[in-house]
């Protein structure tokens, strides 16, 4: 079955720094999607990259990239020069489609909490 | 454009209980979903559909039942609410493309927080 581990439950980032939040995936699918979302602590759920399974380079939005290694099963998510507004939680995602239809399976995620 | 919208936003209710939630879209998505959201364990998928009419059991849908009457409309029941069912819902949709598509990406409601005493 699909599954998405995200190991770290928290991080600490300084101010301007970049993180790197880890996740891992599983599927025997080799068409799949891969995404990343944050959510404040206001609770939406906000879309921030994403990741095709046959894509050659890794996918790129402003200050987040996301670190695909297909060999590994990872999908590792780098936010650049930190700022105290990334403080949240961090869901990595995938899109499962073993069945035939298109339902996403998320991770327990990373809250994120950036120090200034 | 008001995109996925949930109501209602707080709920309490009583051990055995029952209710429903409603998720409503506006654009056009063939595709929708009910997750759940308890700490420390993500968003788990209660059940989604595929289009009007249809709906599959997601990965935790023991004590739910939906309903697709309407494509835009994707109801959440809750027949005997029972404490564990304490969570956040959010409900969320998305259209139809390839799977290699940024346009899988989905459109989520505020959720709806539901207590059960």
């Amino acid at each position: 079955a699909q599954k998405i581990t995200q190991t770290q439950p928290g991080m600490f980032v300084q101010e301007k720094e970049a993180v790197t939040l880890d996740c891992t995936y599983d599927t025997s699918d080799q068409s799949y999607g891969l995404f990343w979302y944050k959510q404040p602590s206001s609770g939406e759920m906000i879309f921030l990259i994403y990741q095709g399974s046959y894509d050659e380079q890794n996918a790129t939005e402003g200050r987040y990239s996301l670190n695909f290694q297909k060999a590994r099963k990872s999908a590792n998510l780098v936010i650049s020069a930190s700022q105290l507004g990334d403080s949240a939680m961090y869901f990595c995602a995938m899109r499962d489609t073993n069945t035939g239809g298109f339902k996403t399976i998320f991770g327990a995620g990373t809250r994120l909490f950036v120090k200034a | 454009n008001a995109g996925v919208t949930q109501t209602p936003k707080f709920r309490v209710l009583k051990t055995g209980q029952s209710m429903t939630l409603l998720c409503a879209q506006d654009m056009n998505h063939e595709y929708m979903y009910w997750y759940r959201q308890d700490p420390g364990m993500g968003l788990r998928l209660i059940h989604y559909s595929v289009g009007e009419g249809t709906t599959a059991k997601g990965e935790v849908p023991d004590g739910y039942n939906v309903s697709r009457l309407k494509k835009q409309n994707f109801l959440l029941g809750l027949e005997s609410a029972a404490p564990s069912q304490t969570s956040v819902y959010f409900c969320a949709s998305n259209g139809l493309s390839g799977v290699n598509s940024g346009a899988n990406v989905l459109t989520f409601g505020a959720g709806s927080r539901l207590t059960v005493l």
